[in-house]
């Protein structure tokens, strides 16, 4: 069964500060594997999706990897501001029949002006 | 340019009432999600469809029922509430693109808050 794993569970950062979220999943056999953000009260936004055969995707000051066969990706935060302070989902998707996918529990963010 | 709506957006139940909780896309998307999301567990998915006329069950379909009314509206029903029932339920919607795997988001809408005492 697939399992998702996010740490830290929350992280506080003076603002322009870089900074890298962790994710790792048990299961390396993925179909791609998506970034979230979750403002509160708020549902998901899609950040970035990478699939099986990439090894990363950019958005501006935003920069995913991943790595299969250690089972783990990472969120590359540039210059971190206020605005970017939300909580960030990975999940995984594990085949290519349906759509469903498998959440991490989020890391918090703050970014402290 | 709604995106995916969710209706209602807060709801109070007593244990044992029912309720249908709506989602309603106009992306066109064949896929469609439910999921809850609790303190502590993350998002779970409930129950989806992969296209109109078809419902499959996710990893915590207990005591829920969907219907996938047409292509733009997926409803989920709790026929008679328990506590245990007190989240925040998010639907969501994909372009699975009919029998071809895609590689497009989720798309989620606000959720609803249904607290049930």
């Amino acid at each position: 069964k697939q399992e998702v794993t996010q740490i830290p569970a929350a992280l506080s950062v003076p603002e322009g500060e870089n900074l890298v979220l962790n994710c790792s999943f048990t299961d390396s056999a993925i179909y791609n594997l998506q970034w979230f953000r979750q403002d509160p009260g708020k549902g998901l936004t899609s950040l970035l999706l990478i699939q099986s055969s990439q090894r990363e995707q950019t958005s501006g000051r935003l920069n995913a990897s991943l790595d299969k066969s250690s089972g783990r990706s990472t969120l590359y935060i540039a210059a971190s501001q206020p605005g970017d302070s939300a909580t960030y989902l990975c999940a995984v998707r594990g085949s290519s029949n349906t759509g469903k996918l498998i959440f991490g529990q989020g890391t918090t963010l703050q970014v402290k002006p | 340019n709604a995106g995916v709506t969710q209706t209602p957006k807060f709801q109070v139940l007593k244990t044992g009432q029912s309720m249908t909780l709506q989602c309603a896309q106009d992306m066109n998307h064949n896929s469609m999600y439910w999921y809850r999301q609790d303190p502590g567990m993350g998002l779970r998915l409930i129950y989806y469809s992969a296209s109109e006329g078809t419902t499959d069950k996710g990893e915590v379909p207990n005591g829920y029922n969907v219907s996938r009314l047409n292509k733009r509206e997926f409803s989920l029903r709790l026929e008679s509430a328990a506590p245990s029932q007190t989240s925040v339920y998010f639907c969501a919607s994909s372009d699975e693109g009919g029998h071809s795997a895609s590689n497009q988001p989720q798309h989620f809408g606000d959720g609803t808050r249904l607290s049930i005492l």
